[in-house]
């Protein structure tokens, strides 16, 4: 069974510029994360999806960074403009939940490690 | 406010001997810990897990011990092996909005000397 796929590996952009990441999450999930991981911290959790429904984006910075989930299967992620504080691992995650309380695995991506000069 | 702690940032221990990983959390409301393995340029994945209504769960070499009143966790790793290197990150998860939110410390390096 094939993993979640994220694409770029490794992005390097200018600050102002605008960039994307791909994700392609594990066949049948319905449930998917966007992360960010700064040097030396743990994932934080950007966006959830359930299906093509962002249940949570609380932790998204609205101004700059957009997300979208066409469909219910893949999904991107975008910063316009980027600042250097972007620069980390973005990290795409998905699970197949079916709404109860119980803790659900999550399958994370290998990340796209993001490098904002 | 850093939720989950994991106050060694680092961890060497021989092959063969106990690996003795810790994680703090501040917030008593949390419904289950995790544990994640992460090597070098892949993303974490799912080691271990526990409910806040027991205290040690095992898988294997791996064994997670949970102590509330101390709010406190620890992942046992016997006997070591040099695959185990890799960063460790506690991570503690709580149901919040209609899902379980994970909260993610900030991760254990362990090396396994052989």
């Amino acid at each position: 069974e094939a993993g979640v796929v994220q694409s770029p590996r490794y992005k390097i952009i200018e600050k102002k510029q605008p960039v994307a990441f791909w994700c392609n999450p594990i066949s049948g999930h319905n449930t998917l994360y966007w992360y960010r991981q700064n040097l030396g911290q743990g994932p934080e959790l950007l966006i959830r999806y359930e299906n093509e429904e962002a249940v949570d984006d609380s932790q998204l910075p609205k101004d700059r960074f957009s997300a979208e989930r066409l469909k219910g299967v893949d999904s991107t992620l975008k910063i316009q403009p980027a600042e250097l504080g972007d620069s980390a691992v973005y990290l795409c995650a998905s699970s197949f939940e079916t709404g109860s309380s119980s803790l659900y695995e999550q399958y994370f991506g290998p990340g796209t490690r993001l490098t904002v000069t | 406010d850093q939720q989950v702690k994991q106050n060694s940032p680092s961890l060497s221990v021989q092959e063969g001997r106990i690996s003795i990983l810790n994680c703090d959390y501040t917030n008593s409301m949390f419904d289950y810990f995790l544990w994640y393995k992460k090597y070098p340029a892949e993303g974490p994945t799912f080691l271990i897990s526990i409910s806040s209504i027991k205290d040690k769960n095992e898988d294997g070499r791996f064994t997670v011990f949970l102590n509330k009143s101390a709010k406190h966790l620890s992942l046992h790793i016997v006997p070591s092996q040099p695959g185990d290197s890799a960063v460790y990150f506690c991570a503690a998860s709580r149901y919040s909005g209609g899902y379980q939110k994970v909260t993610f410390g900030t991760g254990t390096k362990l090396q396994v000397i052989p």
